[in-house]
């Protein structure tokens, strides 16, 4: 993998279901994997930064699993509710720095 | 309030007229950068800062240029502005081992 690769670009979630999608990187030189949450019409949050391979983390009902070995890294939301509609955003930094590769996001959108 | 705060919010100009968006941190942060986001494209990085006086350039840095002369500030310049540049802009910053936090975003419209 070239580049830093989301999937799916968009899912719908019935609320209260859980739900997961991933992010794929390249896995030399893997320094960072950022996560964020971009509501419409505001500025991307950031949700978690992971950098151990097995990393998990966990924020309310979204967590993270990361493996640097592979390249990827899975986002979970369970229980999802409609304000957790937003595009989730993934980014890598390769080497110490501060150069960083965003994906291509992952829309969700929550029906009630 | 900790905050990235960003000027103009909106802005149009025309073709080849030098502008300046300014970029403030309260949070001492050593990292800051300025993203462009377009349509199908996503976030991409422009420049970047590790700290004052040290900047390196993103993924799309030509037609811009930048300046870390104080900690809190990181200005992005459009010496000569093209309607390709026509896009929102986010200034961030972060601390290491921290997540960004982005400014409100610059809309720009270059015609």
């Amino acid at each position: 993998i070239l580049n830093v690769e989301q999937s799916p670009q968009s899912l719908h979630v019935q609320e209260g279901d859980s739900t997961n999608f991933t992010c794929s990187f390249p896995s030399s030189n893997f320094y960072a994997l950022h996560w964020y949450r971009w509501e419409t019409a505001k500025s991307p949050e950031a949700l978690f930064v992971m950098t151990l391979n097995g990393d998990e983390k966990k924020k309310g009902r979204i967590s993270a699993t990361l493996n640097t070995k592979e390249g990827y890294s899975y986002l979970y939301i369970k229980g999802s509710q409609p304000e957790d509609s937003a595009t989730y955003l993934c980014a890598q930094i390769k080497a110490a720095g501060n150069k960083l590769t965003f994906g291509g996001g992952t829309r969700v959108l929550v029906k009630p | 309030e900790a905050q990235v705060t960003q000027n103009p919010r909106y802005l149009i100009t025309v073709t080849g007229k030098k502008l300046t968006v300014t970029c403030s941190q309260n949070m001492n942060h050593e990292y800051m950068s300025w993203y462009r986001q377009d349509p199908g494209l996503g976030l991409r990085q422009i420049y970047y800062s590790m700290n004052v006086e040290v900047t390196d350039k993103g993924d799309v840095p030509e037609g811009y240029k930048v300046s870390r002369k104080e900690k809190r500030n990181f200005p992005l310049i459009l010496e000569s502005p093209s309607p390709n540049q026509t896009s929102l802009y986010f200034c961030a910053s972060r601390a290491e081992d921290y997540g960004y936090t982005f400014g409100s975003g610059t809309r720009l419209t270059v015609v």
